[in-house]
C-alpha cells in the first residue's frame, strides 16, 4: 500500500519566514509532485522531479524552490512567504512509464498540508 | 504551455441519474487520461484512467471515453448515489496538469 506523508498538517508562518514542507513517500517512485490547491482552481502544478537532482518547472513555481536529494524526499521551499502563498499544499508520487514495463502513472497523494501566511 | 480544461464546475443530479463531466486537452502528446475523485476533506484519489490506445473504458457504474482527434475525454457516472458528491478533476499532459475540477452534488 503505498504511503505519501506530508510534514504537517497545518503551518502558520509569517510574511518574509522561509519556509519548508516535506514530503516522503515509501513504493520507490521515481516522480514526485507539488501542486497547490485553491478553490475553483483546481490543483495547479508547481515543480515535479522525474529523479534524485531532476526538476522541472510546473505552471506556478514563481516564488517557490524544490530539492530532491534522495528519492523518497521531495521538499517544497517557500524563500520568502508571502499572504498570497496561503493555500493547501499537496505532494503525490507516481512510478515512471516504462517502455514495455508497468506503465501505471497513477497519482498518489499526501494528506495535505494547509499553509497560512500572516 | 499544456492546458487542460473541465467543464461543468458544479453538477448537481438526483439520485439514480447519470453524470457527465467532460475535459479537453491541448498536448497533443498525452497519452495518459486519469480521473481522481477527492471527497470533502480528504486527498485526491484515482477512480479510473484510459490511455491513449483505448476508447472506451468501464468499472462498474463509471466509464471514461478518450476522442484523441478531438482532444477531449470524458467521465460518465451511472446511477448515481449520494456517496458519488464530491469534487472530481482531470489530467492530461506530460507533467500531469488537472483541470480546475467539478463539484458533483448528488440529491436524495
Amino acid at each position: 500500500d503505498v504511503k505519501v506523508t506530508q510534514s504537517s498538517r497545518y503551518l502558520v508562518k509569517r510574511t518574509g519566514e522561509k519556509v519548508f514542507l516535506e514530503c516522503v513517500q515509501d513504493m520507490d517512485h521515481e516522480n514526485m509532485f507539488w501542486y497547490r490547491q485553491d478553490p475553483g482552481l483546481g490543483l495547479r502544478l508547481i515543480y515535479f522531479s522525474y529523479d534524485v537532482k531532476m526538476k522541472e518547472k510546473g505552471d506556478i513555481p514563481e516564488g517557490y524552490s524544490v530539492s530532491r536529494e534522495k528519492k523518497e524526499r521531495f521538499s517544497l521551499i517557500l524563500e520568502s512567504a508571502s499572504t498570497n502563498q496561503t493555500s493547501m499544499y499537496l505532494c503525490a508520487s507516481s512510478l515512471r512509464r516504462r517502455a514495455g514495463g508497468p506503465r501505471g502513472e497513477t497519482q498518489y497523494f499526501g494528506p495535505g498540508t494547509r499553509l497560512l501566511v500572516l | 504551455g499544456e492546458n487542460v480544461e473541465q467543464h461543468p464546475s458544479t453538477l448537481s443530479v438526483q439520485e439514480g441519474d447519470s453524470a457527465v463531466i467532460k475535459c479537453t486537452y491541448s498536448d497533443s502528446a498525452s497519452n495518459y487520461f486519469p480521473w481522481y475523485k477527492q471527497e470533502l476533506g480528504k486527498r485526491p484519489q484515482l477512480i479510473i484512467d484510459i490511455r491513449s490506445n483505448v476508447g472506451e473504458k468501464k468499472d462498474q457504474r463509471i466509464a471514461v471515453t478518450l476522442n484523441k482527434t478531438a482532444k477531449h475525454f470524458s467521465l460518465h457516472i451511472t446511477e448515481t448515489q449520494p456517496e458519488d458528491s464530491a469534487v472530481y478533476f482531470c489530467a492530461a499532459g506530460f507533467k500531469t496538469i488537472f483541470g480546475a475540477g467539478t463539484r458533483l452534488f448528488v440529491k436524495a
